[in-house]
């Protein structure tokens, strides 16, 4: 168990729509990873947040957006779901700020939109 | 652009024997590489790390080598077991603060009994 918590493991919704995915990382951990990860693209990032703040933005559609809570949990907002964004969403947490950091996984969300 | 590069085709390999995987990076200076193994259906499990000034890094049956100047990281498994099958993924990453980890598309292992 890597003690990050990600909810719901599955998610099922139609084109059009929009969903929420949830992530608790590590108790003591400040940073928090978004990846999404599809079969033929690989694990693909999609945003840092680092004690409430975002650090770090990789290829991530302006339907998406995401933040991070002063509790330190964060939601990631998919909205006008097309076919395309059904794949697994990682979430990682981290603890130091940036320097030789290992990510923790949790088990993920798989999304389908259909 | 930034590339990583690992064999997407499965590697197939006799319990028993040496796995080697293979992570080549273009245009990237990365602080420190780190390799993850992932089994189907479940997150990315940290493994190693080595930093861009260390040539060699051990831990149990795992060594990862890093050669800036070829821009390439070696990850072997020696004494391999069917338990050692999954997806190894290798990320990288700059120094200075905040920063994105990059990941490879990973390499599937399988080791047959």
């Amino acid at each position: 168990d890597s003690g990050v918590t990600q909810t719901p493991k599955h998610l099922i919704t139609a084109t059009g729509q929009r969903v929420t995915l949830r992530c608790s990382p590590r108790s003591g951990d400040l940073s928090v990873y978004w990846y999404q990860q599809s079969l033929d693209q690989g694990l693909q990032f999609l945003i840092q947040y680092y004690n409430g703040e975002e650090r770090a933005k990789g290829n991530i559609l302006e339907r998406f957006s995401a933040q991070q809570f002063p509790d330190l949990h964060s939601e990631l907002n998919l909205s006008s779901l097309e076919l395309g964004d059904s794949a697994l969403y990682f979430c990682a947490s981290s603890g130091r700020q940036g320097r030789d950091e290992k990510l923790f996984f949790g088990s993920g969300t798989q999304l389908s939109v259909l | 652009s930034q590339k990583i590069e690992q064999n997407s085709e499965a590697l197939n390999i006799q319990e028993g024997k040496t796995a080697t995987l293979t992570c080549n990076y273009t245009n990237y200076s990365p602080a420190y590489l780190q390799w993850y193994r992932q089994d189907p259906g479940r997150g990315p499990v940290f493994l190693l790390l080595i930093r861009e000034n260390e040539k060699e890094k051990r831990k149990e049956r795992l060594k990862v080598t890093f050669d800036t100047t070829l821009k390439q990281s070696l990850f072997h498994i020696t004494a391999s077991q069917p338990a050692d099958s999954a997806t190894y993924l290798c990320a990288l990453a700059r120094s200075g603060g905040y920063q994105k980890v990059t990941f490879g598309i990973g390499t599937k292992l399988q080791v047959i009994p």
